[in-house]
């Protein structure tokens, strides 16, 4: 188990308002991601970081920026929530195990912009 | 543009019965596709996955078949639990040494019915 930890679990927070999600790892792995969630749209990235202080944007980063000054933690923080960003928002990271590779995900926060 | 596609949202099926999820994706580069069960409340959990230089793998139930010259992929299930009502997600990606950007389509909700 790869240990991720993402708070809050859920969140209410007015338009305009700044908002940080947080997502701590506990096995120092090196690429962690930040991915919403929509009916209709899948998952879809939002930014990824490949190691302490190295971050780049994904498919849909309009409006958010992240921050990693450690390993273990990566912050996601939405500058002046908009009703566009009510999602359910994930944190992972990258894995092996044995032959294959994949993500392991946190359980999520949902997020409610009202 | 949605370079991965679940075309059924939804899916009903007999317990004990096959269950069978589509995935067509439409980037020649991706060499390497998994699946993912979600339920609710909770991340994304990794199923299966295979590469492209192979066309099927096996696990236990669970079985995903791959097409490149159809660029589509499936997953097989058989037979059929009552647990195993979920929603699916699959996914692709090109191999990035670690640092694998996943995209993934929007998912099918499957209901097995008792």
């Amino acid at each position: 188990d790869a240990g991720i930890t993402q708070s809050p679990r859920h969140k209410v927070t007015e338009t305009g308002t700044p908002v940080t999600l947080r997502c701590h790892q506990t096995e120092n792995h090196r690429y962690m991601y930040w991915y919403r969630q929509d009916p209709g749209h899948g998952l879809r990235l939002i930014h990824y970081s490949y190691g302490v202080k190295d971050t780049d944007k994904g498919e849909v980063s309009d409006g958010y920026s992240v921050s990693r000054s450690k390993t273990e933690d990566f912050l996601l923080t939405l500058e002046s929530a908009t009703s566009s960003q009510t999602s359910v928002y994930f944190c992972a990271i990258s894995e092996t195990r044995g032959s294959n590779y994949g993500y392991t995900f946190g359980s999520g926060t949902r997020l409610t912009v009202v | 543009d949605q370079q991965v596609k679940q075309n059924s949202p939804s899916l009903s099926v007999q317990e004990g019965r096959i269950s069978i999820l589509n995935c067509d994706y439409t980037n020649s580069m991706f060499d390497y596709f998994l699946w993912y069960k979600k339920y609710p409340a909770e991340g994304p959990t990794f199923l299966i996955s295979i590469s492209s230089i192979k066309d099927k793998n096996e696990d236990g139930r669970f079985t995903v078949f791959l097409n490149k010259s159809a660029k589509h992929l499936s997953l097989h299930i058989v037979p059929s639990q009552p647990g195993d009502s979920a929603v699916y997600f699959c996914a692709a990606t090109r191999t990035n040494f670690g640092n694998e950007k996943l995209t993934f389509g929007t998912g099918t909700r499957l209901t097995i019915i008792p």
